[in-house]
Order: C-alpha cells, then sequence, then structure tokens
C-alpha cells in the first residue's frame, strides 16, 4: 500500500488563482519535502518540515508557502499562481539520519494558464 | 556547495546489452549516495545507496553501483538490461554533516531499451 499519497493528481489553475496541494504519509517519518521536477533539472526543493507545525525554506521557496498541520500531512500552497510553476511536484517523506533515503510520492502535475 | 553531474542525459542500449550510467558528485566530506529510479507517470523508487563499506553495492532488479572516492564517481550498472529498464534514473547525494538530510538531485539520465 502507497505510504505517501498525493492529491489531486492533476490540477488545472488559472493565472492569479489558488492552488493547494496536499501529501499525506502512513510513514511515520518526521521529514517532510516538496519538490517541483523542471525538464532539465533534477528535484529541486521548495519547503521542508521536521515535524508537526514546522516548515522551512528550501531552495526555491519563492511563491509558495507550506503547512504541516500534523505529523501525516505536509501542504503546499501557491497563493497566486503564475504559469512559470507549471511543473511536477513531489512529496517526499524520511527521517533524522538513518540511511537519509526519502520515499516519494507518485507526484502531482500542475498546468497554470 | 555540493552538486551531482550526470553527463549523459539521454541513454540508448539495446535489450540485453549491458548498461553503464555515469555520475560524478562534488562533496565536502563523505557522503551518502542514492540512485533513484522514475518510471513514467510514478514517483522515484529508491534502486541503491552508499555510505561505506565494499565501493561496489547492489540493489534491486540487478543493478549495482561501484563509488569511487579518487574519481568521485558513482557509476551505475547493469549487466543485462530489460525493456522495463526503461524510465529517467537519478544520482543523489546526501551530506552527512548538518542537521538535516537535504538531497542533491542531478538532473537525470533517460533510458531507452530497445527491443
Amino acid at each position: 500500500e502507497a505510504a505517501v499519497t498525493q492529491s489531486p493528481r492533476n490540477k488545472v489553475a488559472v493565472t492569479g488563482g489558488k492552488v493547494t496541494l496536499s501529501c499525506n504519509q502512513t510513514n511515520n517519518h518526521n521529514n517532510m519535502y516538496w519538490y517541483r521536477q523542471d525538464t532539465g533539472h533534477g528535484l529541486r526543493l521548495i519547503h521542508y518540515s521536521y515535524g508537526a507545525g514546522s516548515t522551512e525554506k528550501g531552495d526555491i521557496p519563492d511563491g509558495y508557502k507550506a503547512s504541516r498541520p500534523s505529523q501525516e500531512n505536509f501542504s503546499l500552497i501557491l497563493e497566486l499562481a503564475t504559469p512559470s510553476q507549471t511543473s511536477v511536484y513531489f512529496c517526499a517523506s524520511g527521517n533524522w539520519g538513518g540511511s537519509y533515503e526519502q520515499y516519494f510520492g507518485p507526484g502531482t502535475r500542475l498546468t497554470v494558464l | 556547495a555540493q552538486s551531482v553531474t550526470q553527463p549523459d542525459a539521454r541513454v540508448t542500449v539495446s535489450e540485453g546489452a549491458s548498461l553503464q550510467l555515469r555520475c560524478k558528485y562534488s562533496s565536502s566530506g563523505t557522503p551518502y549516495l542514492f540512485w533513484y529510479v522514475q518510471y513514467p507517470r510514478q514517483g522515484l523508487q529508491l534502486l541503491l545507496k552508499y555510505y561505506s563499506g565494499d565501493p561496489v553495492v547492489q540493489g534491486v532488479n540487478g543493478f549495482e553501483a561501484e563509488f569511487s572516492k579518487s574519481n568521485s564517481s558513482f557509476h551505475l550498472r547493469k549487466a543485462s538490461v530489460h525493456w522495463s529498464d526503461s524510465a529517467v534514473y537519478f544520482c543523489v547525494l546526501s551530506p552527512l554533516s548538518g542537521s538535516f538530510n537535504k538531497l542533491t538531485f542531478g538532473a537525470g539520465t533517460r533510458l531507452a531499451v530497445c527491443p
């Protein structure tokens, strides 16, 4: 059974609109992450969280907010969506230390018109 | 600063042929290194990982990778590829220092296996 799920899987939004991408994990991991994937780039980190109530900026946070209301849930919020935010977004979870690997969701394809 | 370079954006091989996907990394210390695979319309799945010990590590589905500190490389290999191996492969690095396991991704290599 999938341990990291994302919703919606596909989303079309209009410029200036608000978009919320949701992520749920059943791994009981402390850390959660939001990435975007664009052609020619690997995944780039937008925001991450150490646990419920915490959010931190990643490498490309501009234009995005994040919310971690619980251990299981982590949301990415685009308050004013722009066409440059058209991308595929991945959520992941992981734990402190250990083998440092992360577990990824299936992705959300966002198109901003 | 750390970085990962995958010099080949696309690799095409025939089914049954051997495979090597190249990865070079830059890190101030000894990092954790990973190879992830992304099948069409799916998330990333871990193939294998390396931290220390035997420089050749085995992964799933017959994949292996060899770590070389002198060459700062972590190349992925497979003796005989199958059409189902067609996917995008990412070399990924995680530093061991610091308080957060932030991953650095290469740009990925798209593998096409021809029948």
